[in-house]
């Protein structure tokens, strides 16, 4: 079974550019996650769908992020404009049903 | 959301047996413990969960106190591939909408 894909898997932009980052869950998987990991933190919830249908998207800063998932299959999550802080690995995970979610290898994104 | 104490690091030597503890005195009576982990430069990995028994899998064992207020995960074996950020998350229920909160985990180093 292949696993969770992210694209590209690094990124250097500058502040005020904007970034997208590609997933690709697991085939058959309804439910996908986005996930923002700063250096030595634990990963912290930015959204979570339910095939194409927002469960959770309170972590958010809608001012400057936005996601969509195509067909309930793949996903974008987009930073317009990016910030200093933003730099971080953002993480895409996606579950079938209880207990697990299985994560991607993450794209990390520095911004400069 | 109900919060987990860990240490933030341990030690361990390869081939001993590893005990981590979890602290989670304000867990409810819905909440499922998790525990996952991250090898360096990966996605978090689900390892095991459980909700009042003591759970074992091919990975691990999940040892859970009668009151639940604290758990631990133990690997058997400690290889040098266990080095790895572990994280101890309370889940509510066993939906699949239930939030991982993670925390910063506790990061394991494992000496040849």
């Amino acid at each position: 079974e292949a696993g969770v894909a992210q694209s590209p898997r690094y990124k250097i932009i500058e502040k005020r550019q904007s970034v997208a980052f590609w997933c690709n869950p697991i085939s058959g998987h309804a439910t996908l996650y986005w996930y923002q990991q700063i250096l030595g933190q634990g990963p912290k919830l930015l959204i979570q769908f339910q095939n194409n249908g927002v469960v959770d998207d309170s972590q958010l800063p809608k001012d400057r992020f936005s996601a969509e998932r195509l067909k309930g299959v793949d996903s974008t999550l987009k930073i317009q404009p990016a910030k200093l802080e933003d730099s971080a690995v953002y993480l895409c995970a996606s579950s079938l049903g209880p207990p697990g979610q299985y994560f991607g290898p993450g794209t990390r994104l520095t911004v400069t | 959301d109900a919060k987990t104490t860990q240490p933030n690091s341990m030690e361990s030597n390869e081939e001993e047996p590893v005990h981590l503890p979890c602290n989670h005195s304000t867990i409810s009576g819905t909440d499922y413990i998790h525990w996952y982990r991250q090898l360096p430069s990966q996605g978090p990995e689900y390892v095991i969960h459980g909700l009042t028994s003591n759970v074992n899998n091919r990975m691990a064992s999940l040892a859970i106190a009668e009151d639940r207020k604290s758990s631990t995960l133990i690997l058997h074996r400690a290889t040098l591939r266990d080095a790895a950020v572990y994280y101890c998350i309370l889940r509510e229920g066993s939906s699949n909408t239930g939030k991982l909160i993670f925390g910063q985990g506790t990061t394991l180093q494992v000496k040849p």
